[in-house]
């Protein structure tokens, strides 16, 4: 099925850990950004990437590595995972997001993260 | 500093009421969306828009780009309906609102 891809569904960590929250996406979207969401915050934009090779930086990207090596695959990394790191995890991809864009945005099902 | 703002934070209605919710901002966008999530997590794309009003099925989407705001609204509001809508806006890169927590008792 068409759409955003995202794994794994839960994950505990201890502090110090590493891992990556994989996202993957089939319907050749320029754009695709990892949001973190928390109780009585928005969503808020940790790294994004306007195509293969580009990626910048959001709102929240310190202790977050990304990199987009293809048009698919978004994968985010957590270097040295901290509490304040436990969040739900968002992968979204769209057409494009520059100013003018008229197309939707499409939302993989979130990661649970917990760093104990 | 929030970007987006919504009214309510929390709503709750009984079957069959129209429900309006209400989102301002402060950025120059090119864009807004209106997002749903779902109690188990997922977030759905409901409208984009940029100008005027969108309707689909029960649901309508307003913009009004001078005055800053967009509201959402649900004719015949049914418990399937209770979720958290959040609006979305698309400057140069997305600003969320946190969120309107909307419960539909049957």
């Amino acid at each position: 099925n068409a759409g955003v891809t995202q794994t794994p569904k839960f994950q505990v960590l201890k502090t110090g850990q590493s891992m990556t929250l994989q996202c993957a996406q089939d319907m050749n979207h320029e754009y695709m950004s990892w949001y973190r969401q928390d109780p009585g915050m928005g969503l808020r934009l940790i790294h994004y990437s306007v195509g293969a090779g580009i990626t910048d930086q959001g709102e929240v990207p310190n202790g977050y590595n990304v990199s987009r090596s293809t048009t698919e695959d978004f994968p985010l990394r957590l270097l040295s995972a901290a509490p304040s790191q436990t969040s739900v995890y968002f992968c979204a991809s769209s057409k494009a997001a520059d100013r003018g864009s008229s197309y939707g945005y499409t939302f993989g099902s979130g990661t649970r993260l917990t760093v104990v | 500093k929030n970007e987006v703002e919504q009214s309510p934070q929390n709503l709750t209605a009984q079957e069959g009421e129209f429900i309006t919710i209400n989102c301002s901002y402060s950025v120059g966008i090119s864009a807004l969306h209106w997002l749903q999530q779902h109690p188990g997590g997922g977030i759905v794309s409901l409208f984009m828009l940029s100008s005027g009003k969108k309707k689909h099925g029960r649901l309508i989407a307003t913009i009004n780009i001078q005055e800053k705001h967009s509201s959402l609204h649900i004719t015949a509001s049914h418990p399937r309906d209770s979720a958290v809508y959040i609006c979305a806006v698309l400057d140069n890169q997305f600003y969320f609102g946190t969120g309107t927590s909307l419960t539909v008792i049957p």
